[in-house]
């Protein structure tokens, strides 16, 4: 059972240019969270997502990211014209339901870490 | 004031010594407390969970969990090299969302 996966690993883009990260959870999880962890900082949370809903985007900045989970194929966090300060590691976690988003039993994935130049 | 506090300065130990990692955290709200372990280049892992107050203990690890203080703790016993990870305490209200610290790297020494 492949764990989560998230790609591309390694991301480098200019500023001003498209980012846009890809989550396929566990098999049998239907919930993903997104946290970002920025350098010298601890994970921060972004966004909680079921199939084809947000159900809490509250730590999302309020422009140029977006994040959708559509019914078929993975999660995908966008990033719009970025700046440096975007450049962080983004983690995806998922669970097979809602209470582990507190409770903390997530599998994360190994991150894709985004360098903007 | 951050609503978690870690305290994220390396810590080197010889093998065999405990290791004791805490923090502390300003939201009354939080109910649930975690210990996430992570090596390098890698995702978080969940070490261990506590509901409220009180101690847990799994193996080598006991994680403990004073409410009233607002401080949480983690202790590695015996700690072996293949410990040398950084260690991310965490924290939720029950709303879904994770509240971390900074991390505390560990290294144990052979």
């Amino acid at each position: 059972n492949a764990g989560v996966m998230q790609n591309p690993r390694h991301l480098v883009r200019r500023r001003g240019q498209e980012a846009r990260l890809r989550c396929s959870p566990m098999k049998g999880h239907s919930h993903v969270y997104w946290y970002r962890q920025l350098p010298e900082e601890g994970l921060k949370f972004m966004v909680y997502l079921q199939k084809e809903n947000i159900i809490d985007e509250s730590g999302m900045p309020k422009e140029r990211f977006s994040a959708e989970f559509p019914k078929e194929g993975p999660s995908i966090l966008r990033i719009q014209q970025v700046v440096r300060g975007d450049s962080a590691a983004y983690f995806c976690a998922s669970s097979p339901s809602a209470g582990q988003g507190s409770t903390g039993e997530l599998f994360f994935g190994e991150g894709s870490r985004l360098t903007v130049l | 004031q951050k609503e978690v506090e870690q305290d994220p300065g390396p810590l080197s130990v010889p093998e065999g010594a405990i290791v004791s990692l805490n923090c502390t955290y300003s939201n009354s709200a939080f109910q649930y407390f975690m210990w996430y372990r992570q090596y390098s280049r890698k995702g978080p892992e969940l070490l261990m969970y506590t509901y409220s107050s009180g101690n847990k203990e799994d193996g080598r690890f006991t994680a403990q969990v004073d409410k009233s203080s607002k401080y949480i703790s983690l202790f590695i016993r015996d700690s072996q090299p293949s410990d040398s990870a950084t260690y991310l305490c965490a924290m939720s209200g029950g709303n879904n969302r994770l509240a971390f610290g900074k991390g505390n790297q560990v290294v144990v020494i052979p």
